[in-house]
């Protein structure tokens, strides 16, 4: 079975740095990775979706990068602001989606 | 832009009693997933459809809860009867293709389930 991490749970910073959320899976053997935005009490939207065969996708200022090989997907925010305040899922897929539990982003103004 | 439709948004009822939660996918997307998911926690796989039919509800507990997609559109997803450890958000999520087409997972925005 998948296992998915993502490090860390929680993150609160000032507006306007730069960050890097994590995640890694068990099992390298996946056709993609996308990663998600949930705000409270919503559903999941899509933010990348990046293949098994890039490294990269941006998508303005995000940035996701895929290191399939040791089980690693990070995602960059450039210059965060607070309406990036949400919570940050990955889902590398396999036969389905396997999801991680998140990282709760708290940007500050 | 095309959206997953859900309803209720919330559903309070009391354990023993049943529930139905509604779901309406992209137009065209063949295949639908009913997630669960605990606060803090990400979505569990419930279960999928493709077009009509059931691919994966390994993790369905079916005892008491029942999925249909009768013609390969919209989907119900059935409790009965509820218990306490129900409570969560009921998530359905659809897709052109399988994980191996890269087609994106879109979500909609949920039933939020408490059982009193």
């Amino acid at each position: 079975k998948q296992e998915v991490t993502q490090i860390p749970a929680a993150l609160s910073v000032p507006e306007g740095e730069n960050l890097v959320l994590n995640c890694s899976f068990t099992d390298s053997a996946i056709y993609n990775l996308q990663w998600f935005r949930q705000d409270p009490g919503k559903g999941l939207t899509s933010l990348l979706l990046i293949q098994s065969s890039q490294r990269e996708q941006t998508s303005g200022r995000l940035n996701a990068s895929l290191d399939k090989s040791s089980g690693r997907s990070t995602l960059y925010i450039a210059a965060s602001q607070p309406g990036d305040s949400a919570t940050y899922l990955c889902a590398p897929a396999i036969n389905k989606f396997y999801f991680g539990s998140g990282t709760k982003l708290n940007v500050k103004p | 832009e095309a959206e997953v439709a859900q309803s209720p948004r919330y559903k309070i009822t009391e354990k023993s009693q049943a529930v139905a939660f509604w779901c309406d996918p992209i137009s065209g997307h063949a295949t639908l997933y009913w997630y669960r998911q605990i606060l803090g926690q990400g979505p569990e796989l419930l279960v999928q459809f493709q077009d009509e039919s059931v691919v994966d509800d390994s993790q369905l507990p079916k005892d008491r809860f029942s999925a249909e997609r009768l013609k390969g559109v919209d989907s119900t997803l059935k409790i009965q009867p509820a218990e306490l450890g129900d409570s969560a958000m009921y998530l359905c999520a659809s897709t052109s293709g399988l994980p191996g087409d890269n087609s994106p997972l879109h979500f909609g925005n949920g039933t939020r389930l408490t059982v009193t």
